[in-house]
């Protein structure tokens, strides 16, 4: 059972344009969600992360929408560059008694931005 | 500079063999995980382990297992190799105490059991 649902599984984006990629989730005991970005090779790493008592959070280019009665997030990626290609992952955490933490994450979108 | 380091960047191993991922993290932090990732599927939680000695199921537990005697090494273990464990292997690491916590991956481990 995937517990947060991402989708699309890939993307082309003209260079400039805007990037969208949509996650929603179940467990209303998740507190965090961030995005990963993945690089070819490379581990994934965090790019922009927001609690569900903000409805939206901007880092550059970068923009989390969050609407906790749906249950649904979005990353958008403003005047998206080739350099932007990666895959990318939304997750949601879940905080357990006694300190212990884990994160859930989705299936990935493969972004490719065309010159 | 935070680091998660895995010792094998890639590993090919026979069918039945014993077989060990080791993770290194070196900034103190109490929890640490293990995932696999394949296309389509995305990261899958293997084990997780919020404190020396603890150890939690996650997911995808069947055939895999953990050990983490040290707070900054957390290992895991393929009792008996096989060819649908051919994966991606990420180990990652995150604070407990903060509700803010950024998740730190290593470069990955690409196992391919023959």
């Amino acid at each position: 059972q995937q517990q947060v649902k991402q989708s699309p599984q890939s993307l082309i984006v003209q260079k400039g344009g805007i990037s969208i990629i949509n996650c929603a989730y179940e467990n209303t005991a998740f507190d965090y969600f961030p995005w990963y970005q993945q690089f070819p090779g490379k581990g994934p790493a965090l790019l922009i992360a927001i609690r569900p008592d903000v409805s939206e959070k901007k880092e550059g280019r970068f923009t989390i929408s969050f609407n906790k009665s749906a249950k649904q997030f979005s990353l958008h990626i403003m005047d998206s560059q080739p350099g932007d290609s990666a895959t990318y992952f939304c997750a949601a955490r879940r905080e357990f008694t006694g300190g212990g933490n884990k994160l859930t994450f989705g299936t990935g979108t493969q972004l490719k931005v065309e010159l | 500079d935070v680091k998660v380091t895995q010792s094998s960047r890639y590993l090919v191993k026979r069918t039945g063999e014993k077989v060990f991922l080791e993770c290194v993290q070196d900034m103190d932090h109490e929890n640490m995980f293990w995932y696999r990732q394949d296309p389509g599927l995305g990261l899958r939680l293997i084990y997780f382990s919020y404190d020396v000695k603890m150890k939690e199921k996650g997911d995808i537990p069947e055939g895999y297992s953990v050990s983490r005697e040290k707070k900054e090494r957390f290992s895991l273990i393929l009792e008996s190799a096989s060819t649908n464990q051919t994966s991606m292997y990420l180990c990652a690491s995150s604070l407990s105490l903060f509700i803010q916590t950024e998740a730190f991956f290593g470069q990955g481990t690409r196992l391919t059991v023959v």
